[in-house]
């Protein structure tokens, strides 16, 4: 039982340059999130897609677009990362939110 | 505009004593509120959940409480275990926030034997 499976696990990137962070989950939930965690910042909504072929904008968007390629796959792309968006990156998926989202095991970006 | 705080970023507690990690919140529109436990690495686990209907919530060794009129929710754990060691999340949704969690900053349980 994978669960959320997010890739890369770690990656660092030169400031200006792009990446896809991907997202698969396996239990036919309809919604997914991404959120990123930084110390003393708690988790802040990304973007999410509440349903196939849906997204929205979360807390912090700028800087950052996503794609819900079918029910199973959320990706979240940086087209010219800077270092501001060194974090940890989590994507989540739910049926409903209240009995908890389901988190991947995060990637660590660094962009120097 | 934090929604949801955890004011205590750390929080230091004996072996089998009482751990209670607290949570305010701002909006009063919030209808569920969750508390997520996270080990170094791993992505957060969903631990406890409460309506806002409720005031107390118990799962075994954790038990969360709501007071509504004080805008505060808390999570006790009776007894602490040192696998309980792990940064906890408090969480917040609202009815017009489709399935959207709202996450406190986190605090960072110790159990010290």
């Amino acid at each position: 039982n994978a669960g959320v499976t997010q890739t890369p696990k770690f990656q660092v990137l030169k400031t200006g340059q792009s990446m896809t962070l991907q997202c698969a989950q396996d239990m036919n939930h309809n919604s997914m999130y991404w959120y990123r965690q930084d110390p003393g910042m708690g988790l802040r909504l990304i973007y999410y897609s509440a349903s196939e072929g849906t997204t929205d904008k979360g807390e912090v968007p700028n800087g950052y677009n996503v794609s819900r390629l079918n029910k199973r796959e959320f990706s979240l792309r940086l087209e010219s990362a800077a270092p501001s968006q060194t974090s940890v990156y989590f994507c989540a998926s739910s049926e409903v939110a209240v009995y908890g989202y389901t988190f991947g095991s995060g990637t660590r970006l660094t962009v120097v | 505009d934090q929604q949801v705080k955890q004011n205590s970023p750390s929080l230091s507690v004996q072996e089998g004593r009482i751990s209670i990690l607290n949570c305010d919140y701002t909006n009063s529109m919030f209808d569920y509120f969750l508390w997520y436990k996270k080990y170094p690495a791993e992505g957060p686990t969903f631990l406890i959940s409460i309506s806002s209907i409720k005031d107390k919530n118990e799962d075994g060794r954790f038990t969360v409480f709501l007071n509504k009129s004080a805008k505060h929710l808390s999570l006790h754990i009776v007894p602490s275990q040192p696998g309980d060691s792990a940064v906890y999340f408090c969480a917040a949704r609202t009815l017009q926030g489709a399935q959207k969690l709202v996450f406190g900053q986190g605090t960072r349980l110790t159990i010290n034997p």
